[in-house]
């Protein structure tokens, strides 16, 4: 069966350090990849998606960038935290183009910036 | 990319059943219809998809109206752990060119003892 893990769990930094956030499928691919961000309170707001190594598709312009070495291995990066990139980061898959394919989810890793 | 509005929240007494409505008048012909939902401090659970008939499974059901611009999720009976977000996202079929899955603010349901 197909797992999703993402790590850490919570991860407190200062603002102005670096951020490397790692997410890893096993059991299936060449998944599509995701990585989305939730503010308290609020929605999903999609980053980053990947179709393929190397392949990073921008959502949202920010101070974020997300790197896929490996076809099953999707990173989420910053050179400098600000304030405003606190939340509750969530990596997420699916196989295929198609529409049917739900999509799975890890179980996050609450960012806090002093 | 096509949106979604849903409820902003609903209550619901436990054992009773639950209709979650959500519209997407601009939904085009190979949308599905995703529903997704989040309990406090988790990643989005799948919960059911379809395209244009009702589906069924073990968690709920999907009513879809016969011209597609709403549809209905239904908790037969809930429960305190049904309490959740639930999000209603349309998702392109195959050759659409979109990979995306956009969230919208979801319902947040709350279950009464």
């Amino acid at each position: 069966s197909q797992t999703i893990h993402q790590w850490p769990a919570t991860l407190v930094q200062p603002v102005g350090s670096p951020l490397s956030l790692e997410c890893t499928v096993e059991g299936t691919s060449n998944p599509n990849l995701y990585w989305y961000r939730q503010a308290a309170g609020r929605g999903l707001q999609l980053l980053f998606y990947s179709v393929g190594i190397g392949q990073i598709s921008s959502e949202v312009p920010q101070n974020l960038s997300a790197s896929r070495p490996q076809d099953r291995q999707f990173i989420l990066s910053s050179k400098k935290l600000l304030l405003s990139d606190s939340g509750f980061y969530l990596c997420a898959w699916n196989s295929g183009q198609a529409g049917n394919q739900p999509q799975h989810f890890g179980d996050g890793t609450r960012l806090s910036i002093l | 990319d096509a949106k979604t509005t849903q409820p902003n929240s609903m209550e619901s007494n436990e054992e009773e059943p639950v209709h979650l409505p959500c519209n997407h008048s601009t939904i085009s012909g190979t949308d599905y219809i995703h529903w997704y939902r989040q309990l406090p401090s988790q990643g989005p659970e799948y919960v059911i998809h379809g395209l244009t008939s009702n589906v069924n499974n073990r968690m709920a059901s999907l009513a879809i109206a016969e011209d597609r611009k709403s549809s209905t999720l239904i908790l037969h009976r809930a429960t305190l752990r049904d309490a959740a977000v639930y999000y209603c996202i349309l998702r392109g079929g195959f050759g659409s060119g979109t990979y995306k899955y956009i969230f919208g603010t979801g319902t947040r349901l709350k279950v009464l003892a």
